[in-house]
């Protein structure tokens, strides 16, 4: 089945600590993208990747970091410098041709710091 | 700083009536708008988008742009207790999505 993974689940950060997310998709899609999310509040984004080898801040990037080594993947490092990182975390990717205006999203994962 | 507002609710409808959600948004230079529907600790799921002033219809759904007032609307006729969810309003511009803080329905059975 096509599609956005992202894993895992859930995640819990000690303080101090970097930790990763995992996105990773089947899709063949060009354009990727991370958002955050935060109790009755829409999505923020994070960052977002159109190609390979390149990606671009958006609204909240301070204390984030990403990669794009791989079209199938990109994952989200949430550093120690991210002073409130509990929040759900959203990977998304935006079709092609006839699905070119469809963003598609992962199931998530749910991020507390311990 | 592209803006979209939404009343946050929650909206309550009894079953079988119209829900109304509205979204406003602050850039002219928009050209795509979305609903997207969340329940609970899941993700967003598409219901419909449009790009042209008018009404676009899906089913039980009828999406509304009104360009010249920069507002955008979702009608769900016959509304059903698994409608029960939060509604999203997104905006293109270019290659990024900005999305209101969402509106929750509920409806009575």
């Amino acid at each position: 089945d096509g599609g956005i993974t992202q894993s895992p689940k859930y995640l819990f950060r000690k303080e101090g600590q970097n930790v990763t997310l995992s996105c990773e998709q089947n899709l063949n899609h060009d354009a990727m993208y991370w958002y955050r999310q935060d109790p009755g509040q829409g999505l923020r984004l994070i960052y977002y990747s159109q190609i390979v080898n390149d990606f671009q801040k958006g609204d909240i990037a301070e204390g984030y970091s990403v990669s794009r080594e791989k079209k199938e993947s990109f994952p989200l490092t949430v550093t120690s410098a991210q002073k409130n990182p509990t929040a759900f975390y959203l990977c998304a990717s935006i079709g092609t041709g006839l699905a070119k205006n469809i963003q598609y999203f992962g199931a998530g994962t749910r991020l507390s710091v311990l | 700083q592209k803006e979209v507002e939404q009343n946050s609710g929650p909206l309550s409808v009894p079953e079988g009536a119209i829900a109304s959600l509205n979204c406003t948004y602050s850039d002219r230079g928009s050209q795509s708008f979305f609903w997207y529907r969340q329940y609970s600790g899941k993700s967003p799921e598409l219901i419909m988008f449009i790009y042209s002033n008018g009404d676009k219809e899906d089913g039980r759904f009828t999406a509304q742009l009104n360009k010249a007032s920069q507002y955008v609307s979702l009608l769900i006729r016959d509304s059903q207790p698994s409608d029960s969810a939060t509604y999203l309003c997104a905006v293109r511009y270019g290659q990024n999505f900005v999305f209101g803080p969402g509106t929750r329905l509920s409806v009575l059975p």
